[in-house]
């Protein structure tokens, strides 16, 4: 069954230092979206993409955020300058079309800010 | 702006039936769902219901709706110890490839 892979599993990096955290998405999917989730909190959305561009987000993703798609299969998200506030469980999901609305979430990325 | 809860713990005895209740704002919903959190594990669709349905049943798996109300209910039959995990009512209100708004997830604790 085709599912959603993100990598790393775990990041850990100091304040201030840039991460990229990586996903694939099944394959026939279209629409794909970061979400995070900070512990003991409700997963919450950041962004979402579609054909090459941003098509929402939330108000957490500012400036400091960016996402990808670098190639036919990659959907990144870049934090630029990262702050102790955003560690949290990331993760990435995807959903296709044709009335199929159903996000499938890979695994996260747990992202250890020190 | 739209808000989903949840109660947060759940207690019941392998091979009774669960009831996990979400109460949820937003009129338009349209779509909602109840993913599963494993420890150390991502997000797995478990079922889904469309606003004009009043119940779906999935094997093991019950989902009411009522709408007049704004409540989700997911009944799982004969409980079992792997059902333990954390569990997630979220919904999406416009037909459409649109953010999922989350609860914080009901605890699932079964006692062998």
């Amino acid at each position: 069954e085709p599912e959603v892979t993100q990598t790393p599993s775990h990041q850990v990096t100091q304040m201030g230092q840039e991460v990229i955290l990586r996903c694939v998405p099944i394959s026939n999917h279209l629409y794909f979206y970061w979400y995070r989730q900070i512990l003991g909190q409700k997963v919450e959305f950041l962004v979402s993409f579609y054909n090459n561009e941003i098509s929402e987000k939330s108000e957490i993703f500012d400036d400091q955020f960016s996402v990808e798609r670098p190639d036919g299969s990659n959907f990144t998200l870049k934090i630029r300058s990262t702050k102790l506030e955003d560690s949290a469980m990331y993760f990435c999901a995807s959903s296709g079309t044709g009335g199929r609305y159903e996000q499938y979430f890979g695994p996260g990325t747990r992202l250890t800010v020190t | 702006g739209e808000d989903v809860e949840q109660s947060l713990f759940l207690s019941v005895r392998e091979g009774d039936s669960s009831v996990i209740n979400c109460t949820y704002t937003d009129s338009s919903s349209t779509y909602l769902y109840w993913y599963k959190q494993e420890p150390g594990a991502g997000l797995q669709l478990l079922t889904y219901i469309f606003s004009n349905m009043d119940m779906k049943q999935d094997q093991r798996l019950t989902v009411l709706l009522n709408k007049k109300d704004k409540h989700l209910s997911l009944r799982i039959a004969d409980t079992q110890t792997g059902d333990s995990a954390i569990y997630f009512c979220a919904e999406i209100s416009l037909p459409g490839n649109t953010p999922l708004v989350f609860g914080k997830g009901t605890r699932l604790s079964v006692i062998a």
